[in-house]
């Protein structure tokens, strides 16, 4: 299966503490997209890269949050200080210019 | 401000008949709209798209159609199936230009009867 492989699936962890996701696209996605989801909302853009290049960040996307692609590749998403608040779903999506994007199956956080 | 409006959480209808799911948006400037279908435990599956120079288009089961002076768009999928249990998430995208991230709605529950 070549579709978008987040790791780890789930993470808890108590609250200060730092995490940091990651992201395998497609392999010959260009744009890759970070999303956030809470309980009975849609997805919410945080950050979007194309190629190496973060071209876009949401105010969703505080300060502790940091995001790289380095080789244009994968990807990671950090949260340091973790809150309460930050317990989501976070979603990363791939895609081709113009085309649909695809998501992985996401990784669950939990802030003890 | 909620951009793209799913107004309905759930709809549940009986095997072989026809869903429909609905979907209101407020930006103009929206000029491509996707539905997506997720699993519990899985993340969102690509369905269908229409690009706003179109008002229908068809895959299979699944037709989408829009109505760009009401701002509305609605997934119908035919017969229904089971298996197609589901949320479904409409979703919005800017025109060529702007960053291309998507908008979506808060999701419908399909829940499809034997």
């Amino acid at each position: 299966d070549t579709g978008v492989s987040q790791n780890p699936r789930h993470k808890i962890t108590k609250r200060g503490q730092n995490v940091t996701f990651r992201c395998d696209p497609i392999s010959e996605h260009n744009r890759l997209y970070w999303y956030r989801q809470t309980l009975g909302q849609g997805p919410e853009f945080l950050t979007y890269f194309q190629n190496e290049a973060q071209l876009e960040k949401s105010r969703l996307l505080s300060d502790r949050f940091s995001a790289e692609r380095p080789k244009g590749s994968f990807s990671t998403l950090e949260i340091q200080r973790t809150e309460q608040g930050d317990s989501a779903m976070y979603l990363c999506a791939s895609s081709l210019t113009a085309q649909p994007q695809h998501f992985g199956d996401g990784t669950r956080l939990s802030i003890l | 401000d909620q951009q793209v409006k799913q107004n309905s959480p759930s709809l549940s209808v009986q095997e072989g008949r026809i869903s429909i799911l609905n979907c209101d948006y407020t930006n103009s400037m929206f000029d491509y709209f996707l539905w997506y279908k997720k699993y519990p435990a899985e993340g969102p599956t690509f369905l269908i798209s229409i690009s706003s120079i179109k008002d229908k288009n068809e895959d299979g089961r699944f037709t989408v159609f829009l109505n760009k002076s009401a701002k509305h768009l609605s997934l119908h999928i035919v017969p229904s199936q089971p298996g197609d249990s589901a949320v479904y998430f409409c979703a919005a995208r800017g025109p060529s230009g702007s960053a291309r991230q998507l908008t979506f709605g808060s999701g419908t529950q399909l829940t499809v009867l034997p």
